[in-house]
């Protein structure tokens, strides 16, 4: 079992629609929780990142996080053509974020 | 700042040959990282320094794989000799102690060795 599983994916929406991208993590120690973006042939970029249970939002971007389920989502709202891009979860039982773990990552597609 | 440099951006070398990877990373910041990047086992984390000190090499490979880091501006890593299955992008990054809530992905080198 890999210590960061996310949505095999791809996944699509329509434009406007709520994206929804998972992730499970192994660690019960794991500490904080990050959310890159990756266009394709690019590098990663932070979205979000979270260290307590509950919700974290920044503009159209929801983190959500439960760690006793060891279970952290990324909510997209009003979902728009350019947040087409695969999306990594990244987990670390620190603060600093060079040091995660990665996620295989979850393609998304928003289609208008 | 111009971000983390790395060069080359793209590389593509003969098995046996050795390979010098760079990256330049954000004036200031205190930790590099270096990364691999397959659609096989996505992206690992391979060795990271502070402060110019190598802290955790667990991710390298094999022996095959070193990296350095002369000063807070330099690093390389150093591939020799190389094989096929080493084709991948490698990515550097860097951040701050002050604000280690980000780390600074660089551009990639996209290795291939034929």
């Amino acid at each position: 079992q890999k210590e960061v599983e996310q949505n095999s994916g791809p996944l699509s929406v329509p434009e406007g629609a709520i994206a929804s991208l998972n992730c499970t993590y192994s660690d019960r120690g794991s500490q904080s929780f990050f959310w890159y973006r990756q266009y394709s042939g690019k590098s990663p970029e932070l979205i979000m990142f979270i260290y307590s249970n509950g919700d974290k939002e920044d503009g159209r971007f929801t983190a959500q996080l439960n760690k006793a389920s060891q279970y952290v989502s990324l909510l997209i709202r009003d979902s728009q053509p350019s947040d087409s891009a695969t999306y990594l979860c990244a987990v670390n039982e620190g603060t600093n974020a060079g040091k995660s773990t990665f996620g295989d990552g979850t393609t998304l597609t928003v289609k208008p | 700042d111009a971000g983390v440099i790395q060069s080359p951006r793209h590389e593509v070398t003969e098995m046996g040959q050795e390979v010098t990877l760079r990256c330049k990373p954000i004036s200031g910041h205190d930790y590099l990282f270096w990364y691999r990047q397959t659609m096989m086992r996505g992206l690992e984390l391979l060795i990271y320094f502070n402060n110019n000190v190598p802290i955790d090499d667990s991710g390298m490979p094999e022996d095959r794989f070193s990296a350095k880091m002369p000063n807070a501006s330099f690093s390389t890593l150093k591939i020799q000799p190389s094989e096929p299955r080493d084709s991948a992008v490698y990515f550097c990054a860097s951040s701050s102690t002050e604000k280690n809530t980000e780390a600074f992905f660089g551009q990639g080198t996209r290795l291939t060795v034929v």
